[in-house]
């Protein structure tokens, strides 16, 4: 049973507009949450992250939205560049030391221009 | 610092074959984790070591893979045998803040 989901494979958007990924977890005890971005042959990396006490977190072009009561979160991305096209993975872990992330299974993400 | 550098890249092998993934975590990271990534499950988590102690390898799939951590700057994954099933890409992460991994570029598995 998947306890984080991305419902989306893939999205495509024109370059400029807002990108917006989604993702759902079904576990209460989630209470951090990341965002990582991986291109093709290199392994995911770090983008953004939310703690259960926010609702959202900016950093730059990035916006991370978490309604903890509709276990739901959201990745704003604007504008959209294509450089920004890959595959986007939403992960969680609960709040019990420092135990590993579950990941979704990823949203390919295409910035046309 | 490096990263997390894992080899070989690449492997191709034939069914049968023992295969052995390699991983350096970054240096005073106390957590490592393998994950395996293929089209119909995305990212799995295999197995994870705190402190260079298994803690969970309860995403093995089978008894044919096994992990190890002899100290803290080397973890290996082994499949033995292999199957063309276990074809796919494995990665190796390690953190020391709760949450934050640190993903190497992974090990592309191609079992024939």
């Amino acid at each position: 049973d998947q306890q984080v989901k991305q419902n989306s494979p893939s999205l495509s958007v024109q370059e400029g507009r807002i990108s917006i990924l989604n993702c759902d977890y079904t576990n209460s005890m989630f209470d951090y949450f990341l965002w990582y971005k991986k291109y093709p042959a290199e392994g995911p990396t770090f983008l953004i992250s939310i703690s259960s006490i926010k609702d959202k977190n900016e950093d730059g072009r990035f916006t991370v939205f978490l309604n903890k009561s509709a276990k739901h979160l959201s990745l704003h991305i604007v504008p959209s560049q294509p450089g920004d096209s890959a595959v986007y993975f939403c992960a969680a872990t609960p709040n019990s030391g420092n135990t590993p992330l579950v990941f979704g299974k990823g949203t390919r993400l295409s910035v046309i221009a | 610092d490096a990263g997390v550098i894992q080899s070989p890249r690449h492997e191709v092998t034939e069914m049968g074959q023992e295969v052995t993934l390699r991983c350096k975590p970054i240096s005073g990271h106390n957590s490592l984790f393998w994950y395996r990534q293929t089209m119909m499950r995305g990212l799995e988590l295999l197995i994870y070591f705190n402190n260079n102690v298994p803690i969970d390898d309860s995403g093995m799939p089978e008894d044919r893979f096994s992990a190890k951590m002899p100290n803290a700057s080397f973890s290996t994954l082994k499949i033995q045998p292999s199957e063309p099933r276990d074809s796919a890409v494995y990665f190796c992460a390690s953190s020391l803040i709760r949450g934050r991994a640190f993903f190497g570029q992974g090990t592309r598995l191609t079992v024939v």
